[in-house]
């Protein structure tokens, strides 16, 4: 099984709403990572969890809170986003962080629009 | 900090054909590894195929197939025997072998959209 899912597949949410994206996979890797992509443009990083612990913030504003519950699992909460923050949240996984060999599994994405 | 450039913003092929990719990158490292990734409008993302800059011998999967010229720091994609499903954005990403740093980071270019016509 070479799947990473993600729910929900959209989400609308008001600037004053708080909202999770969800991320799940069952490949026991212990590397996760949040990206998030403009309409045509490159996927951009925004956090790396590595063993269920945060290792890698890329500067992202507080609006948006990662969460790690279990080596399966992956959450991106929001709160106050802002119409800019519109854009698909793509999740990937894989066998380990310190490995750049070791390819990245991404799943579907979340299209996220706020309004 | 290593750059990722794909020239082509667009590129289109008749089906059964064969097209080429472009990816340049900048780097001061030795030890990387090169990827193209394949993101069709269904948005999932998939390794397309990999290549390790040790590695001299050209990485193919199937139809696919890359032309690895280290010296100068190119990493094309070629496309044989072009199929309808083959339609999607292409990124060329790279990531440094270099242990501790940014290796845990992978440099995507912009991205190249291929149109498969019939």
């Amino acid at each position: 099984d070479t799947e990473v899912t993600q729910t929900p597949k959209h989400l609308v949410m008001g600037m004053t709403n708080k909202k999770s994206l969800k991320c799940e996979q069952h490949m026991g890797h212990r590397a996760m990572y949040w990206y998030k992509q403009k309409a045509k443009k490159p996927p951009e990083l925004m956090f790396v969890y590595s063993y269920e612990k945060l290792s890698i913030n890329e500067s992202v504003p507080s609006r948006f809170s990662p969460e790690c519950p279990n080596s399966s699992l992956l959450n991106l909460h929001l709160h106050a986003l802002q119409p800019e923050d519109s854009a698909l949240y793509l999740c990937a996984s894989s066998q380990d962080v310190a490995n750049p060999s070791y390819e990245q599994y991404f799943g579907p994405g979340t299209r996220l629009t706020v309004t | 900090a290593q750059t990722v450039t794909q020239s082509q913003p667009e590129m289109s092929v008749q089906e059964a054909e064969t097209v080429t990719l472009s990816c340049t990158y900048d780097t001061s490292e030795s030890d990387y590894y090169l990827f193209w990734y394949k993101q069709p409008p269904s948005r999932q993302m998939i390794l397309v195929i990999r290549q390790e800059a040790y590695k001299q011998q050209n990485a193919t999967e199937n139809r696919f197939s890359v032309n690895f010229q280290k010296a100068a720091k190119s990493f094309s994609l070629k496309i044989s025997d072009s199929q309808l499903g083959d339609a999607a954005m292409y990124f060329c990403a790279y990531r440094s072998g270099n242990s501790g740093g940014s290796n845990y980071k992978l440099t995507f270019g912009k991205g190249t959209l291929l149109t498969v016509n019939p």
